[in-house]
């Protein structure tokens, strides 16, 4: 399909495990969006990728949290030493650069249940 | 601190009727809003957008209206339909934040029944 895409879909892990979510947006989409949510809660900014810019990364709770982004495409966020209160959904989006417009539309993929044990 | 709030957890309509969707909002930088609409085991997806020069937006049932004095935004469905019935997110950005970084509320879910 033409969407986004997260890989896997459900991961339980035990606590202290180190975990790496995947995502693949769209085709031609310059930036990149980690969001997570909590139950019961609004989705929560993660970290936000803009082509080859620095990414902005004040979204990110804790250093056990980091992100990449390889060849401006795939990103992988991961978490060390998982915790607890790291279960959520994670949830990934992309967007296009697009000019003469202050925001872009925001693609969000499926996400990737995590369950911390 | 929550700064964009859907202080109703759920609502119940009848099809047909007018669905109305509640937020507010904290932080007075805030000068862009989205509404976003999400199935179970699915991503959210946009909806419909404010620019907060604008106090109405409106494509076809759905109409965002914005009060930027009470710092409290809507969504309209009306008629409301069975296939409506999924969790409605309210958004946020601002200039100062570069537009890229939304603010969610925690969600409304809305069940539309026969």
């Amino acid at each position: 399909g033409a969407g986004v895409s997260q890989s896997p879909s459900n991961k339980v892990t035990e606590k202290g495990k180190d975990v790496e979510l995947r995502c693949d947006p769209i085709s031609g989409h310059t930036a990149l969006y980690w969001y997570r949510q909590s139950l019961g809660q609004g989705l929560e900014f993660l970290i936000y990728f803009q082509g080859n810019s620095a990414p902005d990364k004040s979204g990110l709770p804790s250093d056990r949290f980091s992100a990449e982004r390889t060849g401006g495409s795939v990103s992988t966020l991961t978490i060390q030493r998982t915790q607890q209160e790291d279960s959520a959904v994670y949830l990934c989006a992309s967007s296009p650069r697009t000019s003469g417009r202050a925001v872009s539309e925001q693609f969000f993929g499926p996400g990737t249940r995590l369950t911390v044990l | 601190d929550q700064q964009v709030k859907q202080n109703s957890p759920s609502l119940s309509v009848q099809e047909g009727r007018i669905s109305i969707l509640n937020c507010d909002y904290t932080n007075s930088m805030f000068d862009y809003f989205l509404w976003y609409k999400k199935y179970p085991a699915e991503g959210p997806t946009f909806l419909i957008s404010i620019s907060s020069i604008k106090d109405k937006n409106e494509d076809g049932r759905f109409t965002v209206f914005l009060n930027k004095s009470a710092k409290h935004l809507s969504l309209h469905i009306v008629p409301s339909q069975p296939g409506d019935s999924a969790v409605y997110f309210c958004a946020a950005s601002s200039r100062s934040g570069g537009y890229n970084k939304l603010i969610f509320g925690a969600g409304t879910r809305l069940a539309v029944h026969p």
